[in-house]
């Protein structure tokens, strides 16, 4: 039971790169999500999905795309990367309802130079 | 929107005493879920405990326990016999089933960096 697997741990990207972190999860959660991590900011709300086929937006979606087309995989996509989406990105699976606790990946760190 | 607040950017105790993390919070809600969640230097973000607005009993799990003060919207962290290895950042955070519109997903303070003194 590997739990909540983020790849890669560490990316760099050029400006205007484009990248896909990838997020699995072997619990069969229904709800998965996206946060970024920056410095004195807490963890902010990109994406999330209740479900396979579904999904919606966070507090910060601007920049970032997503699919669930399994229960497993959720991943996220910079289609044209910034210096401004440089942050550390972790990857949540739950059961649904708000009382589930979130399981989080080991999180990835970007750097957009 | 709702918002949560960690007053305390950083927080010093000697190993073995006892330590509060505070954390307030701002909802129209009545049914909601508190939680606190300790991330290392390792980045892991682990859970280290849970609360459910209804319920009136403060939630513990070992050495942690918590003061929920409902009418306060307060939800304070106890550290009791604090240990090297309790070093971290501390995130508090809020969940509720009724999104009204707005996104469903946890809502995180800013964190409170806890040392601990040998």
């Amino acid at each position: 039971n590997a739990g909540v697997t983020q790849t890669p741990k560490f990316q760099v990207l050029k400006t205007g790169q484009s990248m896909t972190l990838q997020c699995a999860q072997d619990m069969n959660h229904e709800y998965m999500s996206w946060y970024r991590q920056d410095p004195g900011m807490g963890l902010r709300l990109i994406h999330y999905s209740v479900g396979a086929g579904i999904t919606d937006q966070g507090e910060v979606p601007n920049g970032y795309n997503v699919s669930r087309s399994t229960t497993e995989d959720f991943p996220l996509r910079l289609l044209s990367a910034a210096p401004s989406q440089t942050s550390v990105y972790f990857c949540a699976s739950s059961y649904s309802g708000a009382g589930s606790p979130l399981h989080f990946g080991n999180g990835t760190r970007l750097t957009v130079t | 929107a709702q918002t949560v607040t960690q007053s305390q950017p950083e927080m010093s105790v000697q190993e073995a005493e006892t330590v509060t993390l505070s954390c307030t919070y701002d909802t129209s809600e009545s049914d909601y879920y508190l939680f606190w969640y300790k991330q290392p230097p390792s980045r892991q973000m682990i859970l280290v405990i849970r609360q459910e607005a209804y319920k009136q009993q403060n939630a513990t799990e070992n050495r942690f326990s918590v003061n929920f003060q409902k009418a306060a919207k307060s939800f304070s962290l106890k550290i009791s016999d604090s240990q090297l290895g309790d070093a971290a950042m501390y995130f508090c955070a809020y969940r509720t089933p009724y999104s009204g519109g707005g996104a469903d997903g946890l809502t995180f303070g800013k964190g409170t960096h806890l040392i601990i003194q040998p």
